[in-house]
């Protein structure tokens, strides 16, 4: 079946330093979505990624896919301690009804 | 819009017990998941519907677990008898459109202890 692994698990960094979590998969992919979830919380989406090398920002969160649609990465530029959480890709192979499988995850901590 | 409505929040359960976790997803939404997230094994789904009718139960563990979808707008997965390993956090979610092809909208999920 489907593997998707995320790399790192966990990051602490310090507020204002940038931080990048890689989501990778054994199949190729038809499209990939990132959620973030806060401690305690639940997963909320953040965005959706279709094409072979997109790239979309929001704001300080910039989200590429990769060139033959099997890796993904998620890159925070100077982060806040708001951006504390744990971020999850997830992946959907191509051929019709596959799943959406859940990465491992990466939980970042941001410290003053 | 209210989003997606779980209940109940906690459960605490004594082994051999039969759970039953409820879910309101979202209106008009036509996708309903149940995840299962631990420490040991993340965000796994345990099973999808379509318009009501079961798509992909491969990921529910064993027969002590079974999941409805009598009308569009409720949802039950209840675990019968109950184990201390089933202990974790179930999360519902909802999605319009086919599995991956729209965002999916989380519940605040269920934690549940069985002692």
């Amino acid at each position: 079946g489907q593997q998707v692994m995320q790399i790192p698990q966990y990051q602490h960094v310090q507020e204002g330093e940038d931080f990048t979590t890689y989501c990778n998969s054994s199949t190729t992919l038809s499209n990939i979505q990132w959620y973030k979830q806060r401690p305690g919380g639940h997963p909320v989406f953040l965005i959706q990624l279709v094409k072979s090398g997109e790239v979309k920002k929001q704001k300080r969160l910039t989200f590429q896919f990769g060139e033959a649609k099997k890796n993904s990465s998620l890159h925070i530029t100077a982060t806040q301690t708001t951006d504390v959480g744990t971020y999850f890709c997830a992946a959907q192979s191509t051929g019709t009804a596959s799943k959406l499988t859940f990465g491992t995850g990466t939980r970042l901590q941001v410290t003053l | 819009d209210a989003g997606v409505i779980q209940s109940p929040r906690h459960e605490v359960t004594e082994m051999g017990q039969e759970v039953t976790l409820r879910c309101k997803p979202i209106s008009g939404h036509n996708s309903l998941f149940w995840y299962r997230q631990t420490m040991m094994r993340g965000l796994e789904l345990l099973i999808y519907f379509n318009n009501n009718v079961p798509i992909d139960d491969s990921g529910m563990p064993e027969d002590r677990f079974s999941a409805k979808m009598p009308n569009a707008s409720f949802s039950t997965l209840k675990i019968q008898p109950s184990e201390p390993r089933d202990s974790a956090v179930y999360f519902c979610a909802s999605s319009f459109g086919i599995q991956g092809n729209s965002p999916l909208h989380f519940g605040n999920g269920t934690r549940l202890t069985v002692t």
